[in-house]
């Protein structure tokens, strides 16, 4: 069965600094990767999705992603964070159980921005 | 707006009484899920269901039930049975594109307390 590894429990950065926050997977054949944001006391937002194609994916409020096949990774970035970018960030990764599909999720790593 | 409605946003019951909670969707998605949320544990999937009349177990259904009679409804109760209730519970749907899993929308979740 998949399974999703973010490393951080926390990561906290200043205002306008860069930030990196990884996510590693186990190897499979076919994967299908996200990254979710959950702000305070409500549900996730999907930031980004890699099905195929480009390693590079784009997403909202400037975030990106690369997927990395060889290091079974898939970090996410943003060069330069606000205030506003204070939240939870989930990474996941679908996994096939018997006739359907299932996400599943890492154990998140909360981002604090300090001014 | 098309999405996913879950009421109530806050919860309280007693020790002993099964609780139902709502989800609504307009988006016209076949799969419909329910995640329970722990502090520092990611989510973790209750129940899933792929289209009307068909559900499956997730990885933590113990405790709970849930129905699909309509498309847009996925409620979900939990009973006296389950040991720790108290926690976030988030419904998601998404489309199901050629029998693969496509992202998931989230509700605003529900925030259960049981003392």
């Amino acid at each position: 069965a998949q399974s999703v590894t973010q490393l951080d429990s926390q990561v906290p950065v200043f205002e306008e600094a860069p930030v990196e926050l990884r996510c590693n997977y186990s190897s499979s054949v076919s994967v299908y990767l996200f990254w979710y944001v959950q702000y305070p006391n409500q549900g996730l937002q999907l930031l980004l999705k890699y099905l195929s194609g480009s390693t590079l994916v784009k997403g909202i409020n400037g975030f990106e992603a690369e997927f990395n096949k060889s290091q079974t990774s898939f970090h996410l970035r943003k060069p330069s964070v606000h205030i506003s970018d204070t939240a939870e960030y989930f990474c996941a990764v679908i996994s096939r159980m018997d006739s359907s599909y299932k996400l599943i999720f890492g154990s998140g790593t909360r981002l604090l921005v300090r001014p | 707006d098309g999405g996913i409605t879950q009421s109530p946003k806050y919860l309280f019951r007693k020790e002993g009484q099964n609780v139902t909670l709502s989800c609504e969707q307009n988006l016209n998605h076949d799969a419909m899920y329910w995640y329970r949320q722990d502090p520092g544990q990611g989510l973790r999937l209750i129940y899933y269901s792929q289209i009307v009349n068909d559900f499956q177990k997730g990885d933590i259904a113990e405790g709970y039930s849930v129905s699909r009679e309509k498309k847009e409804s996925f409620p979900l109760t939990v009973t006296s049975a389950q040991k720790n209730p108290t926690a976030f519970y988030l419904c998601a749907s998404s489309i199901v594109l050629a029998g693969a899993l496509d992202e998931q929308y989230f509700g605003p979740g529900t925030r259960l307390t049981v003392t």
